[in-house]
């Protein structure tokens, strides 16, 4: 099984910072790799996938990078309504998430 | 516009079956491509993979779940349902159906074999308890 690992699990930011949020995969996955934002009582959402491709609809504010087993999102200027928990997701075998980062206000 | 909503038991008592139903709308679910796959999660844990069926029919299974999982779609009503034998306290978890189609990078790639959940229901919880 392919393992993902983010970090940090957490970290405390203030609106306008800019933050970078790692994923490692156990094994390479090529660009497999999406990234997704949950806020509490509302569906997921996609924010990233094959690594650096922004879904539709998504701020730009959002950027993904990487390939083989690093991978990293970052958040230019943080906004209010981007305090969530973000997970990254491989889809290099069967899918599987990472543990998650949870983005809260400093 | 795409919806899908999850319905189910809310407890299940445990080795009982649990069935959670998808039900969506804006996509079809025979156009090549587009798949509903479910996740789950269970209170304060990541977001876990269980099961993907496509257009075609085919079905895939997270390996440690398998042999409890069974899925069916109606293709007529729009609907997906995922049957899980056996539950026990550890299935207690928010189900989410989610809906899978081709990608598009911004550069007009196609990306056919890319698993990304595009968009997803709102959840159900369900706790299995006796």
């Amino acid at each position: 099984d392919i393992q993902m690992t983010q970090s940090p699990s957490s970290l405390y930011a203030s609106v306008g910072d800019r933050v970078t949020i790692t994923c490692r995969a156990s094994q390479t996955i090529s660009t497999y790799l999406n990234w997704y934002q949950h806020r509490p009582g509302r569906a997921p959402r996609l924010l990233i996938f094959a690594a650096s491709s922004l879904q539709a609809g998504v701020p730009s504010r959002f950027s993904g990078s990487g390939s083989g087993t690093e991978f990293t999102l970052t958040i230019d200027s943080l906004q209010a309504e981007d305090f969530a928990t973000y997970y990254c997701q491989q889809s290099f075998s069967f899918p599987a998430f990472g543990g998650g980062t949870k983005v809260e206000i400093k | 516009q795409i919806t899908l909503k999850e319905s189910g038991p809310t407890l299940v008592k445990p080795t009982q079956a649990l069935n959670v139903t998808c039900t969506f709308s804006g996509f079809s679910l025979t156009t090549p491509g587009v798949g509903v796959g479910w996740i789950r999660q269970p209170p304060g844990k990541t977001l876990e993979w269980l099961a993907l069926i496509y257009w075609n029919d085919d079905k895939r299974f997270s390996p440690s779940l398998k042999s409890r999982l069974t899925l069916t779609k109606d293709s007529s009503r729009n609907q997906v349902v995922l049957t899980m034998t056996n539950v026990d306290p550890g299935d207690t978890a928010t189900y989410y159906c989610a809906h899978r189609n081709y990608l598009t990078t911004t550069f007009g790639v196609r990306l056919t074999q890319h698993v990304a959940f595009l968009v997803w229901g709102q959840g159900t919880m369900v706790t299995v308890s006796s």
